[in-house]
């Protein structure tokens, strides 16, 4: 059984710049969220969707959006990219809606902003 | 909401020694779950261990045990005998039943040769 696949797994931007992530979860998934993980905050929670509906959103700026397609695939889009938001940003997907079950990781994204 | 403190930063051990992973959490949920994850340095998070608040039994698997207090709201992780493969950095999360989990800073342990 494939794992979740987050592409890409490095990319650098620079300031003002915009940046989509996207996530493959493990086959028969439909809840994914998304983490931003920075040395200084640590691992923060972005969102959550499942069946294509944002269920959850974290404490971050509107320049952080997501969406998440019927194949349960996932996006997650940040505009206008600050220096702040170098981190690594895993995906996570899990099979049920509401099931506080196991997370399945991918390996991240890691994005530096120049 | 739910907010978990690992007060313990970074820990290093040398290999064979024992080392316990403190966790202490906040939640006004009165049902609730709690996790351990392992963040080796590939990046992915992987699952150590998921309780339910009403099951304070401690629980052993293999080199690894947890105990958990309710009174105390904490959920500690004891390695045993540790080895150089549990150099990781270690998340413990409060949820109190959906999927979004309040991960903080995690314990980085290094585990000496």
């Amino acid at each position: 059984k494939a794992g979740v696949t987050q592409t890409p797994r490095y990319l650098i931007k620079t300031r003002g710049q915009q940046v989509t992530l996207s996530c493959s979860p493990i086959s028969g998934h439909r809840s994914v969220s998304w983490y931003q993980q920075t040395p200084g905050q640590g691992l923060q929670f972005l969102f959550e969707y499942f069946s294509e509906t944002q269920r959850n959103k974290g404490n971050f700026p509107g320049r952080f959006s997501g969406r998440q397609f019927s194949n349960s695939r996932s996006e997650m889009n940040v505009s206008t990219l600050e220096l702040g938001d170098s981190a690594l940003y895993l995906c996570a997907s899990t099979q049920t809606r509401k099931s506080a079950g196991e997370l399945f990781f991918g390996e991240g994204s890691r994005l530096t902003v120049l | 909401a739910q907010k978990v403190t690992q007060a313990q930063t970074e820990i290093s051990v040398v290999e064979k020694e024992d080392v316990t992973l403190d966790c202490v959490y906040e939640t006004r949920d009165t049902t609730y779950y709690l996790f351990w994850y392992k963040q080796p340095p590939s990046g992915e998070l992987v699952f150590l261990i998921r309780r339910n608040s009403f099951d304070e039994q401690n629980e052993i698997s293999g080199r690894y045990s947890w105990n958990f207090q309710k009174s105390t709201s904490s959920f500690n992780f004891t390695i045993t005998a540790s080895q150089v493969v549990d150099s990781a950095v270690y998340f413990c999360a409060p949820i109190p039943g959906g999927n979004q989990f309040y991960f903080g800073t995690g314990t980085s342990l290094t585990v000496i040769p």
